[in-house]
């Protein structure tokens, strides 16, 4: 079945820092990716997503293109902030297409 | 506010005990699906309704059941629990039967710790 790698965590970053995320898939055909984030006592929501290939998905800074070649979601952000503090979710739908698989979950610390 | 609400947020119970946990979906949604968050399963899919239909299936054990009603709430009945049930459940809405293109709403969750 589809399912994502994500890169371990935790991240520990200062702020203005660049950060990348790591996250690579495997799935029938080429499903759309997601990447949700987590804040503290939060439920997931979603951040950005990239429906096809080469496509780029962005929102709050934050990006991450589809690439086929690689299978690679990786998220990127050129300087982040203390208020980016949380868990990032890497995501792509089952194959049965019904619900989404998550990755383990990067948690990013930001300090001022 | 992403518009879904669950309840309990924290509820604390013995092993062999039963809970129910509650899920209002955003207003129009007609999926709610749940999650088991633990620190070491990760974010695991349970199960998923559309429309009062159970549509799929996951990891989920025997003991837990779930439904949706007419008005498009949901409860998550768990029974006969172990200490490995403690962990936070999460529900989520959308408007379609899919979560292919569509956004995921996620309420901010029920933890239950079994003791």
């Amino acid at each position: 079945g589809n399912s994502v790698t994500q890169m371990e965590g935790p991240v520990t970053l200062s702020e203005e820092a660049f950060l990348t995320i790591n996250c690579t898939y495997t799935a029938t055909g080429y499903p759309s990716l997601f990447w949700y984030v987590q804040y503290p006592g939060e439920g997931l929501q979603l951040l950005l997503k990239a429906t096809k290939a080469d496509d780029k998905g962005s929102n709050k800074g934050f990006e991450a293109t589809y690439r086929k070649e690689t299978t690679s979601f990786h998220l990127e952000k050129g300087s982040v902030q203390v208020s980016d503090s949380a868990v990032y979710f890497c995501a792509l739908p089952a194959a049965s297409a019904r619900q989404l698989t998550f990755g383990s979950g990067t948690q990013l610390t930001v300090l001022p | 506010d992403s518009g879904v609400t669950q309840t309990p947020k924290h509820l604390i119970t013995a092993t062999g005990q039963r809970v129910t946990l509650r899920c209002s979906p955003r207003s129009g949604d007609l999926s709610v699906y749940w999650y088991q968050q633990s620190l070491d399963q990760g974010l695991q899919f349970l199960i998923h309704y559309y429309n009062g239909e159970e549509r799929a299936k996951g990891n989920i054990l025997e003991r837990f059941s779930a439904q949706q009603f007419p008005d498009l709430h949901s409860e998550l009945n768990l029974s006969s629990l172990e200490l490995g049930d403690s962990a936070l459940y999460f529900c989520a809405s959308s408007v379609s039967s899919s979560q292919v293109n569509t956004e995921a709403f996620f309420g901010q969750g029920t933890r239950l710790t079994v003791v």
